[in-house]
């Protein structure tokens, strides 16, 4: 098993161009999550999602789209990339099999810089 | 140590010597917590975890213990290795009402460093 895979690993976007990371999980995981991670801060939710095609706003959604159009892929967009999406992306994947238990399996990461 | 939503800490130990890595809470209404190890470069692993009716929980070389009346969360490391260098997170899940859904609340860590 791969676990969770996010493409691309490294990016660098212009001010107001558009792009979308993908995240592909082989643990037929029924919640996913985006998140990102800045210097000195906390993993902050951006999206996630409890189930094929659906979606929710998490902490610090402005800015950013997401899609779950199958259970195995949370695809996360950005419009108009603007610097201060300058960030560390991670994907992360848990099951629904408890009310209290929440293991939340994460990718490797997607290095984003916003010119 | 650390607080969820406060600045970074750092540990440093010698090999072989035990860690503990601390974490505080604010939320009496969590009922689940968990840790996680983050290498540099890599996305975090998850470690151990922990439901608020427990006290303590032992894995292989890593116990967690939590304090409800303060609110304290920390993390033992037995034998600390080199490999065990990295940033260590506690999260916390709210209570969901029953619910399978809960949002985890990451704090900022604490940075590791294993001396051979």
């Amino acid at each position: 098993n791969a676990g969770v895979t996010q493409t691309p690993k490294f990016r660098v976007l212009k001010t107001g161009q558009s792009m979308t990371l993908l995240c592909a999980q082989d643990m037929n995981h029924e919640y996913m999550y985006w998140y990102r991670q800045d210097p000195g801060m906390g993993l902050r939710l951006i999206h996630y999602s409890v189930g094929e095609g659906t979606t929710a706003k998490g902490e610090v959604p402005d800015g950013y789209n997401v899609s779950r159009l199958k259970k195995q892929n949370f695809l996360l967009g950005l419009e108009s990339a603007a610097p201060s999406q300058t960030s560390v992306y991670f994907c992360a994947s848990s099951y629904r099999v408890n009310p209290t238990i929440n293991i939340q399996y994460f990718g490797a990461g997607t290095r984003l810089s916003v010119l | 140590g650390e607080s969820v939503g406060l600045h970074l800490p750092t540990l440093s130990v010698q090999e072989g010597d035990n860690s503990i890595i601390n974490c505080a809470y604010s939320n009496s209404a969590s009922d689940y917590f968990i840790w996680y190890k983050q290498e540099s470069g890599k996305g975090p692993q998850f470690i151990i975890d922990i439901r608020s009716n427990m006290d303590k929980r032992q894995g292989q070389r890593v116990t967690v213990l939590l304090n409800k009346t303060v609110k304290h969360l920390s993390l033992q490391i037995a034998a600390t290795q080199p490999g065990d260098s990295a940033v260590y997170f506690c999260a916390e899940k709210e209570y969901a009402g029953g619910t399978s859904y809960g949002k985890l609340t990451f704090g900022q860590g604490t940075i590791l460093t294993v001396h051979p």
